[in-house]
């Protein structure tokens, strides 16, 4: 599988944006970038995904790099319930067969009131 | 729908002895996992199944178990805890459509193995 690089931790206040950065310089063209994350004390859960053009949800964005090497996910105003733990994976979805997701230990998201 | 839930969500073993985490899921997917997360570090997959009777191992299988007898169940069995296994357990499940897949966890179980 295709590896993510993404900072420890960073630090935001409430109700300003947020953008989570993260490198995947070796990705193949059939690899999608999903974001997940986990909250104090509970499982993760999905955040948002995409391939290639930028993808918005109720719950963040997504911005990928026209060559598909970093990407960025983007909370546009951070609340203290978006403090988190953020993971990057990349997930083939090629004709190679099944493919797990590979959870890195992501970025840990502080956000001050 | 309560989605993915496990028990216990908390357990305490001494050294050799054995116990079954417990997973259900009441979404109907095919696909379900356990994961393992230790202090301050991201998950590691255990197991898997893509089915009902089909299981496979995932990066971090030695000293567990699984099986799969149903879509809804998947247990995880410890034969002889160790220390090492001290952790955080999650179950999840996921369904695949084309590209997309999301995974559904559940609460998670905290095994203590002194």
């Amino acid at each position: 599988d295709a590896k993510t690089t993404q900072p420890n931790s960073m630090e935001s206040n409430e109700e300003e944006p947020v953008h989570l950065p993260c490198n995947h310089s070796t990705i193949s063209g059939t690899d999608y970038i999903h974001w997940y994350r986990q909250l104090p004390s509970q499982g993760p859960e999905y955040v948002i995904h995409g391939l290639t053009s930028n993808v918005n949800n109720r719950m963040a964005s997504l911005a990928i790099a026209e060559d598909r090497k970093s990407s960025t996910l983007i909370l546009h105003r951070a609340t203290l319930r978006d403090a988190a733990v953020y993971y990057c994976i990349l997930r083939d979805s090629g004709d190679s067969g099944y493919s797990t997701l590979t959870f890195g230990k992501g970025t840990m998201l502080l956000v001050s009131p | 729908n309560a989605g993915v839930t496990q028990t216990p969500k908390f357990r305490i073993l001494k050294i050799g002895q054995s116990m079954t985490l417990q997973c259900t899921q009441d979404m109907n997917h095919n696909y379900m996992y356990w994961y393992r997360q230790d202090p301050g570090m991201g998950l590691k997959l255990i197991y898997y199944s893509v089915g009902a009777g089909i299981t496979d191992k995932g990066e971090v299988p030695n000293g567990y178990n699984v099986s799969r007898s149903t879509t809804e169940d998947f247990p995880l069995r410890l034969e002889l805890a160790a220390p090492s296994q001290t952790s955080v357990y999650f179950c999840a499940s996921s369904y695949i459509a084309g590209s997309m897949e999301t995974q559904y966890f559940g609460p998670g179980t905290r095994l203590l193995v002194l």
